[in-house]
């Protein structure tokens, strides 16, 4: 049963200290994506690769967050140094995308939930 | 700038009843719609899609309409059941291989038995 891996499932922690995340995506996709769920603007995308390399990373504060795919079987997700704001789910998702256009669908984690106080 | 927008947070429909769920977008460049289903605490999972070239897609008790020149789409449930009760995220992608999805906020329907 393939599924994408996220962890720590939950992670409190205080403003000001590093926060790491960590998703296994599917075997055999070649896109990662990283997802932040908040009130306001429903699931704003963070980041992604396509064969580990990084394809957009707009959507991320980049003065702290960065985004790494050190292999196909990992990606990660760094916050350095965390705020209160960055409190949210965030999601890995990944999928095969190719052709085009591309029609298929991604695949989710259940995603990492972060307090920061 | 919210390109894909769900414009009601809520909804609330008595079980058998139809669900009818809303989404606009604003960039004419995306051409493949998809909704996703999430329950609390799990990811969100893929419901049904559309690409442009069809005004409506239908599977099971889940249909899809399109409408390109109003850049509005809809989701429909009928007949709708409590186990239906979750967050329906609306997606869209431009014509690529990129895979991008970009989503709108969110929709929360309770189905009341």
């Amino acid at each position: 049963d393939a599924r994408v891996t996220q962890t720590p499932r939950h992670k409190v922690t205080e403003m000001g200290q590093e926060v790491t995340m960590r998703c296994q995506p599917i075997l055999g996709h070649n896109t990662v994506f990283w997802y932040r769920q908040t009130m306001m603007q429903g699931l704003e995308l963070l980041a992604y690769f396509r064969n580990r390399a990084p394809l957009d990373d707009s959507g991320m504060p980049k003065d702290r967050f960065s985004a790494e795919m050190p292999d196909a079987t990992l990606a990660t997700l760094k916050i350095q140094p965390s705020e209160p704001r960055d409190s949210a789910v965030y999601f890995c998702a990944s999928g095969l995308v190719r052709g085009q256009p591309w029609v298929g669908e991604l695949f989710f984690g259940e995603g990492s939930r972060l307090t920061v106080l | 700038d919210q390109q894909v927008k769900q414009n009601s947070p809520s909804l609330s429909v008595q079980e058998g009843r139809i669900s009818i769920l809303n989404c606009d977008y604003t960039n004419s460049m995306f051409d493949y719609f998809l909704w996703y289903k999430k329950y609390p605490a799990e990811g969100p999972t893929f419901l049904i899609s559309i690409s442009s070239i069809k005004d409506k897609n239908e599977d099971g008790r889940f249909t899809v309409f399109l409408n390109k020149s109003a850049k509005h789409l809809s989701l429909h449930i009928v007949p709708s059941q409590p186990g239906d009760s979750a967050v329906y995220f609306c997606a869209a992608s431009a014509s690529s291989n990129t895979g991008k999805l970009i989503f709108g906020q969110g929709t929360t329907l309770q189905v009341k038995p």
